[in-house]
C-alpha cells in the first residue's frame, strides 16, 4: 500500500485566496483525521471522520475552514478565504479498527504558506 | 479529553537505552496509550501502543504502570536515527479522537 497520500506537498498563496488540501487514506481504513501543526500550537486535531461521516469538528478554528469526505478514498480540507495565520503544515491520517485499538498512519503533510 | 504530560527534552548517548516517561493521571479505563515519533519534516510515525500490559515490538517496548497513570517508552539501543520528537497520546476506544501534547524532543549524541 502506498500509505496516506496528501496533495499538494507545498502551497503558497495570497491572503484571501481559496485553498484546497487533499487526502487519500489507506484503503480499508474507516477513520480519517485532519491535523494542523504550527510551532506555537503544536499538533492540533481539526476534524475526524468515521465511515465518511464527520464525527467531531470541534477543532476547526472557524467557519473559513470546511472538510468533506465524499467517499472512502478521498477527503478535502478547504480554507476560504485564507489568512496568513493559517500558515502551517496540515496532516491527514487514517486508521483501521475501532477507537484506540488501531494505529494512526500519517501522510507527509501539506505545507501551506499564506502571504 | 484526558491529557498527557511529558518532559520537553531528553538526551541520550548512542547505543545506550532510553526511557521516555509519560504521565496520564486522568486516563480512563477505555483509553489506549499510543506513542508516535516525528522526524524533522515528516509526519508522525507510529511506534507502539498498549492498554494494560507491557508491550514489545521491533521498534521499542512500552511499560505501563499498574494503575495506568503513567507509562514509559523504552528504546533499547538508541541510534542517531532515533533523534525525534516523541508523543504519548491517549485514544479512547470507539471514539477515535486523539489529542497530541508537546512531546519530548530526544537528542542522541554520538
Amino acid at each position: 500500500d502506498a500509505g496516506v497520500i496528501q496533495s499538494p506537498r507545498h502551497e503558497v498563496t495570497e491572503m484571501g485566496q481559496e485553498v484546497t488540501l487533499r487526502c487519500k487514506p489507506i484503503s480499508g481504513h474507516d477513520y480519517l483525521f485532519w491535523y494542523r501543526q504550527t510551532m506555537m500550537r503544536g499538533l492540533e486535531l481539526l476534524i475526524y471522520f468515521n465511515n465518511n461521516v464527520p464525527i467531531d469538528d470541534s477543532g476547526m478554528p472557524e467557519d473559513r475552514f470546511s472538510a468533506k469526505m465524499p467517499n472512502a478514498s478521498f477527503s478535502t480540507l478547504k480554507i476560504q478565504p485564507s489568512e496568513p495565520r493559517d500558515s502551517a503544515v496540515y496532516f491527514c491520517a487514517s486508521s483501521q479498527n475501532r477507537g484506540g485499538t488501531g494505529e494512526l498512519f500519517f501522510g507527509e503533510g501539506s505545507r501551506l504558506t499564506v502571504l | 479529553d484526558a491529557k498527557t504530560t511529558q518532559p520537553n527534552s531528553m538526551e541520550s548517548n548512542e547505543e545506550e537505552p532510553v526511557h521516555l516517561p509519560c504521565n496520564h493521571s486522568t486516563i480512563s479505563g477505555t483509553d489506549y496509550i499510543h506513542w508516535y515519533r516525528q522526524l524533522p519534516s515528516q509526519g508522525p510515525e507510529y511506534v507502539i501502543h498498549g492498554l494494560t500490559s507491557n508491550v514489545n515490538n521491533r521498534m521499542a517496548s512500552l511499560a505501563i504502570a499498574e494503575d495506568r497513570k503513567s507509562s514509559t517508552l523504552i528504546l533499547h539501543r538508541a541510534t542517531l536515527r532515533d533523534a525525534a520528537v516523541y508523543y504519548c497520546i491517549l485514544i479512547r476506544t470507539n471514539a477515535g479522537k486523539s489529542t497530541f501534547g508537546d512531546g519530548t524532543t530526544l537528542t542522541v549524541k554520538p
